[in-house]
Formats: structure tokens, C-alpha cells, sequence
């Protein structure tokens, strides 16, 4: 069942900060997170276990929340080399059945 | 990580006809996974290639439209047959697990 994500968009400027969020209706056993920039393909982010800390590198973080079954992903002080289309991606059991979410479109103006 | 070369990166098909996808990874893997983006889209699994087995495929795939060969470790082909408008898409394959999947630069599909 693929996760959903909010918001659908988003419009920085530079230096903005944005949260994009990921939910499942069903408990999960890791979440990835994925970068794809127009015509290119997806780049994996980073990658969150069932039972592991907040992740991050640079200026991009992520969280992931096991009882809600959320996971969110944190870019501050945003820069032009942020746009892209965000997804998550999240599997439900130790290589079983991962499904992308819908993605987020992130805009980052100068 | 991995480093996947995919060829072709483009074509254009006339109904009817198929066209084969390679890719071809840097090191040997147990699983390749074949993706559909179509365009503004998410990516959709295909099917999932393991060496020496048969290819497993998601549902509303079928082996007969998306013939998968996996003839060693670092190779894998996606074959989209009996071609149409509908099959006009971006088809990536896929590599990795425990940290993260790689893909290749995908093929962009046209098909008219």
C-alpha cells in the first residue's frame, strides 16, 4: 500500500526551511528517502530503521516515528541545489514489499 | 554503492514492435529490480529479477508483455513487447537494499 505524502509541492526561497512528511496506514520496518531532479534519476537520501535514531547529513535530516508510523524529512537553509522531487519510500518487513510514495515536488527559489 | 549503466537512454518504437533495456552493474548483486515512472509520476515496480529463478512480477505486470532475463549476477534485461502508446514511459532498473537502492538513468520510452 503506497505511503502517502504532504505536501503535494512546496515554494522556497533560499534559505527556507521545509518538512515533508510520510505516513503509512501499516506499521513499517524502514523508510527511505529519495531525491530526483527533472530527467534524471532518483538519488537515495537516507534511510531509517525501525528502532534507529534520527538521521542527517549537511542540512538535510529525517526522523521517523514507529508508533504513528510517520517519518519526516527536514531541509533547512534550503539552496537552489535542494529542487527536486522528493520521495519516500517505505517497507513493511526486512525486504518485503517497499513502495515509493506519491513524491513532493520542492521548488527552491533564489 | 553500486554503479548501473542502462542502455538505451531513449527511443522511440512504432506500435507493435519491442525493444530490449540492459543494465548492467559494477558488482554482483542478488536482486535487480525493474521500474516504471510515467511522466510527473511515482515509480512503480515492475518486477523483481533474481539470478537463476524466474522473475517475480507485481501485479498488473505480466511476463508475456515485461520478459525479464537475469543470465548472471551484474546483468539484466527488461524486454517491453507488442509495443503501445500506453507503454510510453521512463523504465529504470534497480539495485540495493539495506542502504538504499541505486537505479540507472533510466530509458525514456516513446512509443508511436
Amino acid at each position: 500500500q503506497q505511503p502517502v505524502q504532504s505536501p503535494q509541492a512546496v515554494i522556497l526561497r533560499e534559505g527556507e526551511d521545509a518538512v515533508i512528511n510520510c505516513s503509512s496506514s501499516k506499521a513499517l520496518y524502514s523508510v527511505h528517502w529519495y531525491r530526483q531532479k527533472h530527467g534524471e534519476a532518483p538519488v537515495f537520501l537516507m534511510i531509517l530503521l525501525k528502532g534507529g535514531e534520527q538521521k542527517g547529513h549537511e542540512k538535510i535530516s529525517a526522523s521517523f516515528n514507529e508508533k504513528k508510523q510517520q517519518s519526516s524529512l527536514y531541509l533547512t537553509a534550503s539552496q537552489l541545489s535542494y529542487s527536486g522531487t522528493y520521495f519516500c519510500g517505505t517497507e513493511d518487513n526486512y525486504g518485503q514489499n517497499f513502495v515509493f510514495g506519491p513524491g513532493t515536488r520542492l521548488s527552491v527559489l533564489p | 554503492s553500486a554503479v548501473i549503466s542502462q542502455k538505451p537512454s531513449r527511443d522511440i518504437c512504432q506500435r507493435g514492435t519491442s525493444l530490449t533495456i540492459q543494465c548492467q552493474v559494477d558488482s554482483q548483486v542478488t536482486m535487480m529490480f525493474w521500474y516504471r515512472q510515467q511522466p510527473g509520476q511515482s515509480l512503480t515496480l515492475i518486477a523483481t529479477a533474481n539470478q537463476g529463478s524466474e522473475a517475480t512480477y507485481e501485479s498488473g505486470f505480466v511476463i508475456d508483455k515485461f520478459p525479464i532475463s537475469r543470465p548472471n549476477l551484474t546483468f539484466s534485461t527488461l524486454t517491453v513487447s507488442n509495443m503501445s502508446p500506453e507503454d510510453s514511459s521512463i523504465y529504470l532498473c534497480s539495485v540495493g537494499h539495506v542502504y538504499g537502492y541505486t537505479f540507472g538513468s533510466g530509458t525514456r520510452l516513446t512509443v508511436v
